[in-house]
Formats: structure tokens, C-alpha cells, sequence
């Protein structure tokens, strides 16, 4: 069964203090590996794809890796509105279907 | 403007009553899917759908029912044999492809009362 494990469940940050947001997953035929980032009350916002081990995407302060097993999202100089919560989703070979995990949920104080 | 459109945004069903979540989109995919968020959980599956008229049941499908009818349509009927029906519910679609991106919907918060 497709899995997916996203941690740290919450994570505190400065203003200004990097730090990286982590996605494992396990699934047969890795197809996209999907970043996105939800504002409370509001539908998920699409970020990245990743498509194969080693390949890497940046977006102003954002950043997303991945390996055969995780995938990173990495956070420079964050700003107070770079809080939300942050989910991972894995599409496997077979089909369309994403497979989420269950989200980060970060804040960065100013 | 093209997207997802969701509504309604609240909504408030009695014990017993069936209620239709509607979703339609202007994106031309053919794929649209619905999931549930209930807290500190992650998004799972109800039903989705890779084409007019055909459907797959996904994670969390009883209690639950769709219909595709039309490319750009894609509504969810919560039955009463839903014994927990209140959570955010959110609709989406992607291009039919496999590896594209799927854009959500704004959601819908349902609450039994």
C-alpha cells in the first residue's frame, strides 16, 4: 500500500531561521511527487512536481529535492507569510490518484 | 479566469438528509477527484473520475455517491449512511495524464447539526 509520512508534524520558526520540511514515501512506480501549500479554511495551493531522484525545483524562498525515498522541502530566510501548512502527495504508476500525507503545519514568528 | 469552483463554501445538513456538494471546473482536464480533510489528517480520497461517465471509488467511498455526467461537472452527494459526515471537502481536477498537477477547489465545510 502507497504510503506517505511527512514530519515534523508542526514546526516553529524565527523569522529568518532555514529549515527543512521532509516527505517519505513508499509507492511502486513513483510517477510525481507533489508539493503543496493550504491556508487555513482554503483548498491547497500547488508548488512543485518532482518527477525523479535527484532533481530539484526552487520558487522564491522554497525549494523541493528528491530522492528515491524522501523528498525536502527546504525553507531560506522564511517570512511570517510563509506560514501554512505544507503536504506532500505521491502519484504512483497505476492511475491519476494522489496519495497525501498529512501536512506540516508551519509558523514563523516575526 | 479559468479553475475550480466549489459550493457551497458552508454548509449545514441535518441528521438523515442527503446534500449535494457541487464542483465544476473550466480546465479542460479530464480528471476530477474528491477528498475529505478532517483535522490533523491528510487529504483521502472519496471517489474520482478519469472520464465522462465512469467513476472509481477510492480510500474512503462509503457513504458517498457521484456522478460525471459532464466533463466540466463533478458533484458528490453525502447520504445519510455517512455516519460522520462533518469535515472539509474538497474537489480537484488534473489533466488525464499521469505526473501533472492537481488544482483544488476552495472547498466546502459541511457540519451536521
Amino acid at each position: 500500500e502507497d504510503q506517505v509520512t511527512q514530519s515534523p508534524e508542526a514546526l516553529r520558526l524565527q523569522e529568518g531561521e532555514s529549515s527543512s520540511l521532509n516527505c517519505s514515501y513508499t509507492v511502486s512506480g513513483l510517477r510525481g511527487l507533489f508539493w503543496y501549500r493550504q491556508d487555513p479554511g482554503k483548498g491547497p495551493e500547488f508548488l512543485f512536481t518532482l518527477y525523479s531522484a535527484g532533481e530539484e525545483k526552487e520558487k522564491e524562498r522554497l525549494k523541493a529535492t528528491l530522492t528515491k525515498k524522501e523528498s525536502f522541502l527546504h525553507i531560506t530566510a522564511p517570512k511570517p507569510e510563509d506560514s501554512a501548512t505544507y503536504l506532500c502527495a505521491v502519484q504512483e504508476g497505476k492511475g491519476n490518484k494522489l496519495v497525501f500525507g498529512a501536512g506540516t503545519i508551519l509558523r514563523v514568528k516575526s | 479566469d479559468g479553475g475550480i469552483t466549489q459550493s457551497p463554501k458552508y454548509l449545514f445538513r441535518k441528521e438523515g438528509q442527503n446534500v449535494t456538494l457541487s464542483c465544476e471546473q473550466n480546465l479542460n482536464h479530464d480528471a476530477m477527484y474528491w477528498y475529505r480533510q478532517d483535522p490533523g489528517q491528510g487529504l483521502r480520497l472519496i471517489y474520482y473520475s478519469q472520464i465522462v461517465n465512469d467513476f472509481q471509488k477510492g480510500d474512503i467511498a462509503e457513504g458517498y455517491s457521484v456522478s460525471r455526467e459532464k466533463k466540466e461537472s463533478f458533484p458528490l452527494t453525502v447520504t445519510s449512511a455517512q455516519k460522520n459526515p462533518t469535515a472539509f471537502y474538497l474537489c480537484a481536477s488534473s489533466s488525464r495524464s499521469g505526473g501533472t498537477e492537481a488544482f483544488f477547489g476552495q472547498g466546502t465545510r459541511l457540519t451536521v447539526v
